[in-house]
Order: structure tokens, then sequence, then C-alpha cells
């Protein structure tokens, strides 16, 4: 079936430090590519989402780009702040189906120090 | 506009004990989806309702789990007798109209406990 696999964190990363999360995944036909976060205390939240291959997803200084030769979807900052501490998770839509179900990764916690 | 809510946002029960979980989605969103992550693993569906039918409940772990929708507004999730295994932070989130690439809105999440 399809899944999402993430770098495992924790990642802790100075302020202003470049931002790199992996994300590989396998889906059967075009899924949908998304990146949530999780703010302590809060619910996930839509970070920047990818329809189709080439597609580039940005949003608060992120991005991503849905890579289908290497069926990635990497999430790079280049500059994070305190405030980006939180959890990020890669997802996609379930290709095989039409629910609109999400498929997640573990997610990645990301800890940035001043 | 409100968010997803869910209550209760904790909740502590022994094993055997019955827990009803709320969720209130974005009015006017018919999709509505349960998900539940255990222990920091990935975050795992568990069910879809369009309206008030169930669209999808593979995710569903077993016959302790019961969902429901009834007027197609909120949303119960009922675990009953809950066991050690079933803890973990269980979601909601809504959608508008059918499915694809319509934007789910989370709720803050229910996090359960079974001793």
């Amino acid at each position: 079936g399809d899944s999402v696999t993430q770098m495992e964190g924790p990642v802790t990363l100075s302020e202003e430090a470049f931002l790199t999360i992996n994300c590989t995944y396998t889906a059967t036909g075009y899924p949908s590519l998304f990146w949530y976060v999780q703010y302590p205390g809060e619910g996930l939240q839509l970070l920047l989402k990818a329809t189709k291959a080439d597609d580039k997803g940005s949003n608060k200084g992120f991005e991503a780009t849905y890579r289908k030769e290497t069926t990635s979807f990497h999430l790079e900052k280049g500059s994070v702040q305190v405030s980006d501490s939180a959890v990020y998770f890669c997802a996609l839509t379930d290709g095989s189906g039409n629910t609109g179900k999400l498929i997640f990764g573990q997610g990645t916690t990301l800890q940035v120090k001043p | 506009e409100a968010g997803v809510t869910q209550f209760p946002s904790h909740s502590v029960i022994e094993k055997g004990q019955t827990v009803t979980l709320r969720c209130d989605p974005i009015s006017g969103h018919d999709n509505l989806y349960w998900y539940r992550r255990v222990m920091g693993k990935e975050i795992k569906f568990l069910l879809h309702f369009v309206k008030e039918s169930k669209q999808d409940e593979s995710g569903m772990p077993n016959n302790r789990f019961l969902a429901e929708r009834t007027g197609g507004t909120y949303s119960t999730l009922k675990v009953q007798p809950a066991e050690l295994e079933d803890s973990g932070v269980y979601f909601c989130a809504s959608s508008q109209v059918g499915p694809g690439n319509n934007e789910q809105f989370f709720g803050p999440g229910t996090r359960l406990t079974v001793l």
C-alpha cells in the first residue's frame, strides 16, 4: 500500500540555520503531497502542498518540490527561527482510492535554539 | 469562523472502561475524518464520513471502536472496552465538498491515556 517515510528526528538547529527534512513516498496513481505542521499545544496545520510532478509548494519561507523521479518531497527553509520549532509531518492522499484520506509519515520534531 | 473542535482535550481512563471522544467539524463541511497517532509514530487514518454515512472505515482497529455521526454534524468515537494499546492522540479533521485535494482542517486532538 501507499506509504510515507520521513527522516527521523529530533532535528536541532541554531537560529538562521538551513533546514532540510527528507520525505520519500510510495504510491500508486498520482497522489498529492503535503507538509503539515503541529506547533506545541495546537492541531495540525497545512503548511504547503503540491498536486503534480515538478510542482513547488511554498509558505512562510518553507518550500518543497514534488519529485516523481525520486519519489521525494523534501521540506526546506533557508533560515529557521525559534518560532519554527514544531513537529512536521509529510503526507499524501491515497492514490488508490478516492476517499481523500491522508497517509502520513511518522513526523519529525524540529527544535530551533536561539 | 470557528475551527474544528474536539472534546475532551485529555482523557485518562483505566483499562476496561469506556471513553467517548467528540468532534465538531467546521460548519458546512460534509467530510469528516478520524485519525490516530500512537506513541510518536505516524498518524494513521481511522475512518471517513460523508455527512452521516461511513465512506471508508478501513482503518478502524477492531470492533471495540465505534464511530457515529448522527445528523451529519458532530461525530463521536467510542472505545469500549479500552485497552492499553489504545493510548494515543486522536485527531479529527473536516473538509468541504467531495474527496480529492480539498484541504483537511484538523482539530487540536484528544490525548487518550489508558492505564
